[in-house]
Order: C-alpha cells, then sequence, then structure tokens
C-alpha cells in the first residue's frame, strides 16, 4: 500500500522560508520512473503544480515560482522535502505531496496524495 | 504560459451523463488526466493518459482526447460522483491544471 504524509509548520510569518517534508512508504525513489510532486491548493481555489523530483535526482519547478523553491530527496528515509521563500499571505494553501509515476514524461500522473497541510501566511 | 480551461460548474440529475470538458491549445496532442476531489478529501486519481482507469475506479467513469479538447463523462452519475474535477496535463515539463468543474448531482 502507497501512503504519503506532509509535515510542516501550521504558520508561517511573511518573508519566512516553509519547509515541508513528505514521508512516503510503499514503494522506493530509487526505482526508476519513479517521482514525487508538490502540489498547493489555496482555500477554495484550483490545485497548482510546484515541483516535482525524479528517482535520478532531475528537479523540475513551475515557472512562475521558480526562484522560491528547492526540492530535494533522502532515500535512506523515504523523504521529499520541499521549501519555499519570502513567504505571502497569497501562499495561504493545502499543500500535497503525490507519488508521480508514468510511461512517458508527458504522462506522468499523480497518484495517490497525501492527505495534505494547511500552511497559512500571517504576521 | 500553457492554460487549460473548464466549465466553473454543472449539473446532472441522478442517472443521467455528465460530461466535463477541459480545453487547451492542441491539447489532443499532450496526454490527459482527471482527478476527482470531494469536500475536505485529497484529490483522487479517476483518468490516466486520456483513457484509463485505475484500479478501484467504476467503469462509469471514462475519458477521451482530441483536437483542443479532452472530456470526462460520467455515465449514469451517483450522488457520490458530487465532487470537484480537474484536468491536468503536462507541458515543457509542467504539470498544468485546470481551474476545476464542481459537478453537482440534482
Amino acid at each position: 500500500q502507497v501512503t504519503l504524509r506532509e509535515s510542516g509548520p501550521a504558520l508561517v510569518r511573511p518573508t519566512q522560508t516553509l519547509t515541508l517534508t513528505c514521508t512516503f512508504s510503499g514503494f522506493s525513489l530509487t526505482t526508476s520512473g519513479m517521482c514525487v510532486s508538490w502540489i498547493r491548493q489555496p482555500p477554495g481555489k484550483a490545485l497548482e503544480w510546484l515541483a516535482r523530483i525524479d528517482w535520478d535526482d532531475d528537479k523540475y519547478y513551475n515557472t512562475s515560482l521558480k526562484t522560491r523553491l528547492t526540492i530535494s530527496k533522502d532515500t535512506s528515509k523515504n523523504q521529499v522535502v520541499l521549501t519555499m521563500t519570502n513567504m505571502e499571505p497569497v501562499d495561504t494553501a493545502t499543500y500535497y505531496c503525490a507519488r508521480t509515476t508514468g510511461l512517458l514524461a508527458a504522462a506522468l500522473r499523480f497518484d495517490p496524495w497525501g492527505q495534505g497541510t494547511l500552511v497559512t501566511v500571517s504576521s | 504560459s500553457y492554460e487549460l480551461t473548464q466549465p466553473p460548474s454543472m449539473s446532472v440529475s441522478p442517472g443521467q451523463t455528465a460530461s466535463i470538458t477541459c480545453s487547451g491549445d492542441k491539447l489532443g496532442d499532450k496526454y490527459a488526466c482527471w482527478y476527482q476531489q470531494k469536500p475536505g478529501q485529497s484529490p483522487v486519481l479517476v483518468i490516466y493518459q486520456d483513457t484509463k482507469r485505475p484500479s478501484g475506479i467504476p467503469e462509469r467513469f471514462s475519458g477521451s482526447n482530441s483536437g483542443n479538447t479532452a472530456t470526462l463523462t460520467i455515465s449514469g452519475t451517483q450522488a457520490m460522483d458530487e465532487a470537484d474535477y480537474y484536468c491536468q496535463a503536462w507541458d515543457s515539463s509542467s504539470a498544468i491544471f485546470g481551474g476545476g468543474t464542481r459537478l453537482t448531482i440534482l
């Protein structure tokens, strides 16, 4: 059974850096073709993809947020970490991690998703 | 930047067919996925690679993708299908989501 769980602070002050951890089980990020992505959803709004890290340590970022994001993995701990710098109130959202797999890069899918963690940015 | 457009909402009666569209430039040349999200829950994959259903997803869910439009079809809709639905595709190594469609079962 594949599971993912996000963890991190519920409240972040403006200008601070957010660090989120995705701890997963049921698969390995050393397996060829395996990836993990981060996706967020502001309250009442649509999903927004943030970043992806692949089994071979390739990394991909949302072009609009690229300068603020860093994704990394610790395969020994089955964890993926996302940092986002210079947090603002508009970054308030539920942040999800999801296993990302597929036969082709253009056909990758997010399945399953973690439960999500709500991050509020406020002073 | 690439965009996917969905109708914000639609409604159907129980037992009817719901067709949710997702439009994007030459979307048919890409692979589309669909996710279902119920209130307070995480999204769930219901269709991938345009037409494939993950294990555990009912057969009443189907997908198609051609030209500029991908379509999620739910045949014989049930009350449990009331949810937000999001389409998604990849463009230049970035995942793009549509704005979501709220499906109401009247």
